[in-house]
């Protein structure tokens, strides 16, 4: 079964620094997809960025990019110019067809944003 | 475009107590998952089901059951309510084959035991 591993269970950021999270999964598969979702404390689980695993290219989406390390099985998030507002817990997770199109999800990391 | 509809909000059950957690998406997804998160830690899958009439158990499926008569609803039901299963719990739906879309994820439905 695939695992999905958070090392960091929170982290603390100066507010326009940057703070990198980390994620690291076990599979047997080449054909997948990884995800991080952002949780705050309203509890709605908002997509912040996707990665599929035959892109060589990492992904980014405006001050959120990932590092995507097929071989070392690591996909690390970072976020840039923090804000206020990306205060929230942040959860990686795992997907593929193969496992039944199920999402298997990490234990999250907490994030802090200190003004 | 409602999205994935949860109902209740919240609940308080006494142990022994049973209860269902609605569940309806009007996406049309074919897939449709329960997911339970314990404080200050990552979501864990229940139940999963791949269509209307067809489903399977996830990681922490003990204590739950789950029905899938129609595309748009999956109701989770607990039967008999232990303090174990105080929870936040989830659900969530997505297209069928679309491997790299996200989920679509209700707001929750928190859940005491007592």
């Amino acid at each position: 079964a695939q695992t999905v591993t958070q090392s960091q269970p929170e982290m603390s950021v100066q507010e326009a620094e940057t703070v990198t999270l980390s994620c690291t999964y076990d599979t047997s598969e080449s054909d997948y997809y990884l995800f991080w979702y952002k949780q705050p404390p309203s509890r709605q689980m908002i997509l912040v960025i996707r990665q599929e695993a035959y892109k060589q290219q990492n992904a980014t989406e405006n001050r959120f990019s990932v590092n995507f390390q097929k071989a070392a099985k690591s996909f690390s998030l970072k976020i840039s110019d923090s804000q206020l507002g990306d205060a929230a817990m942040y959860f990686c997770a795992y997907r593929s067809k193969a496992a039944g199109n199920k999402l298997t999800f990490g234990g999250g990391t907490r994030v802090l944003v200190k003004p | 475009n409602a999205g994935v509809t949860q109902t209740p909000k919240f609940r308080i059950l006494k142990i022994g107590q049973s209860m269902t957690l609605q569940c309806t998406q009007d996406m049309n997804h074919n897939y449709m998952y329960w997911y339970r998160q314990d404080p200050g830690m990552g979501l864990k899958l229940i139940y999963y089901s791949v269509g209307a009439g067809i489903t399977d158990k996830g990681e922490v499926p003990n204590g739950y059951n789950v029905s899938r008569s129609t595309t748009e609803d999956f109701p989770l039901r607990l039967e008999l309510a232990a303090p174990s299963q105080t929870s936040v719990y989830f659900c969530a739906s997505s297209a069928r084959g679309q491997y790299n879309s996200p989920l679509h994820f209700g707001n929750g439905t928190r859940l005491t035991v007592t």
